[in-house]
């Protein structure tokens, strides 16, 4: 348990509305991710971050943006949200050792979230 | 870039059966594996990882997995199944250690254990 979670677990709403959705973590880890999961496309990587206000593009980033103004919060927000966005949104950390990235994941329970 | 596939969308094995579940990459080099499992509603967890040395790796819950090279597999297996092991599994590989931000997962290998 790498201490992670996840609000809202559920959300559902209309298409062209802001969503916004939070991991937090207890354990000030460095790195931590936005992945969505769908079927038949297993996960993929839709930003990430390596340090407070320092974020990159993922895979999927169209349509999102991220912020980490503090070690232990990272935010996804679609801006206007598509029903191609209805998702299950997961926040994950990886840990370190020796200021080096492990590699190794650490999920939260997810975000399950419909866009009608 | 690499790529990672996992053959079985489904799979149903009898408790107290064995079990492989496959999965099969692309990458040039060595590359760094991974399994992972997802419980209904959960996210999910590491069952274990290859980077570098002994071949045949061992997890937790009893799992262990083995890298060939010759065969770009890194299947899963266990001796006997549990009801507790139906779950969805996935496998993982990336480019290099730390480069978590590059890893792919497969599409996933759903398990159903049957009495």
């Amino acid at each position: 348990d790498a201490g992670i979670t996840q609000s809202p677990r559920h959300k559902v709403t209309e298409t062209g509305t802001p969503v916004t959705l939070r991991c937090h973590q207890t354990e000030n880890h460095r790195y931590m991710y936005w992945y969505r999961q769908d079927p038949g496309h297993g996960l993929r990587l839709i930003h990430y971050s390596y340090g407070v206000k320092d974020t990159d593009k993922g895979e999927v980033s169209d349509g999102y943006s991220v912020s980490r103004s503090k070690t232990e919060d990272f935010l996804l927000t679609l801006e206007s949200a598509t029903s191609s966005q209805t998702s299950v949104y997961f926040c994950a950390i990886s840990k370190t050792s020796g200021g080096s990235d492990t590699g190794e994941l650490f999920f939260g329970e997810g975000s399950r979230l419909t866009v009608l | 870039a690499q790529s990672v596939t996992q053959p079985d969308i489904h799979i149903t094995v009898s408790e107290g059966a064995s079990l492989e579940l496959r999965c099969n990459y692309s990458y040039g080099a060595t590359p760094y594996l991974f399994w992972y499992v997802q419980s209904p509603g959960q996210g999910l967890q590491l069952l274990l990882k290859y980077f570098s040395g002994d071949t045949l790796v061992q997890g937790i819950k009893g799992f262990e997995a083995e890298f060939k090279r010759s065969q770009s597999s890194f299947n899963l297996r266990k001796p006997s199944v549990h009801w507790s092991d139906a779950a969805e599994y996935f496998c993982a590989v990336g480019d290099r250690k730390g480069a978590t931000n590059k890893l792919i997962f497969g599409t996933g290998t759903l398990l159903a254990v049957q009495p």
